[in-house]
């Protein structure tokens, strides 16, 4: 049982460049988040999918797109890199939806770099 | 929408002694508290929750409390451990079906 599995776990980018973060779980969860983990800034809430089909922004959702590709699957989009974006992206689920989620379990990171 | 200040941002403690991390939250409808904690390059993980109908719940030597009249939430560990050492995130669900909403984060050193 992997859980929240997030590929790439590195990645370094130049200004301007695209890059997609992908996330999978197989929990069966379906909420599905994307957070940015900065120092001193705690995790901050990018986007999010309540549900399979469903899409919100969170609390810094300039420069993102998501897709909910299908319940298992959701994807973070950055269509033209920038330096402010350099940070580490979690992806997290959970059982219910966003107003009674329960446990969010969260993948291993993926470290972003911005040149 | 919801707030959630924490406090303090970095704490050091000996061995043994305990150590308390504090939250307070704006939106006097949320009604659910987790605790997550972050050992160094991992990922963060539940540790303890509470929901707001109850003041009070213990896990072994971890504790967290609620007061809803004054709309703040605090973690307790008791009789600290290198293995403690990590950094906490405490959060709050605000009202309808807002996601959950973190702090800023304590780290955490138990010194030996």
């Amino acid at each position: 049982n992997a859980g929240v599995t997030q590929t790439p776990k590195f990645q370094v980018l130049k200004t301007g460049q695209s890059m997609t973060l992908q996330c999978a779980q197989d929990m069966n969860h379906n909420s599905m988040y994307w957070y940015r983990q900065d120092p001193g800034m705690g995790l901050r809430l990018i986007y999010y999918s309540a549900s399979e089909g469903t899409t919100d922004k969170g609390e810094v959702p300039n420069g993102y797109n998501v897709s909910r590709l299908n319940k298992r699957e959701f994807s973070l989009r950055l269509e033209s890199a920038a330096p402010s974006q350099t940070s580490v992206y979690f992806c997290a689920s959970a059982a219910g939806t966003s107003g009674n989620t329960g446990e969010l379990f969260f993948g291993e990171g993926s470290r972003l770099t911005v040149l | 929408g919801e707030n959630v200040e924490q406090h303090p941002s970095t704490l050091s403690v000996q061995e043994g002694d305990s150590a308390v991390i504090k939250c307070t939250y704006s939106d006097s409808a949320s009604n659910y508290f987790p605790w997550y904690k972050q050992e160094l390059g991992k990922r963060p993980q539940l540790i303890i929750d509470i929901r707001s109908n109850v003041g009070e719940k213990k896990d072994q030597r971890i504790a967290v409390t609620l007061n809803k009249t004054a709309k703040h939430f605090s973690l307790h560990i008791t009789e600290t451990q290198p293995e403690d050492s990590a950094v906490y995130f405490c959060a709050a669900r605000g009202s309808g079906n807002t996601p959950l909403v973190f702090g800023k984060g304590t780290r955490l050193s138990v010194i030996a």
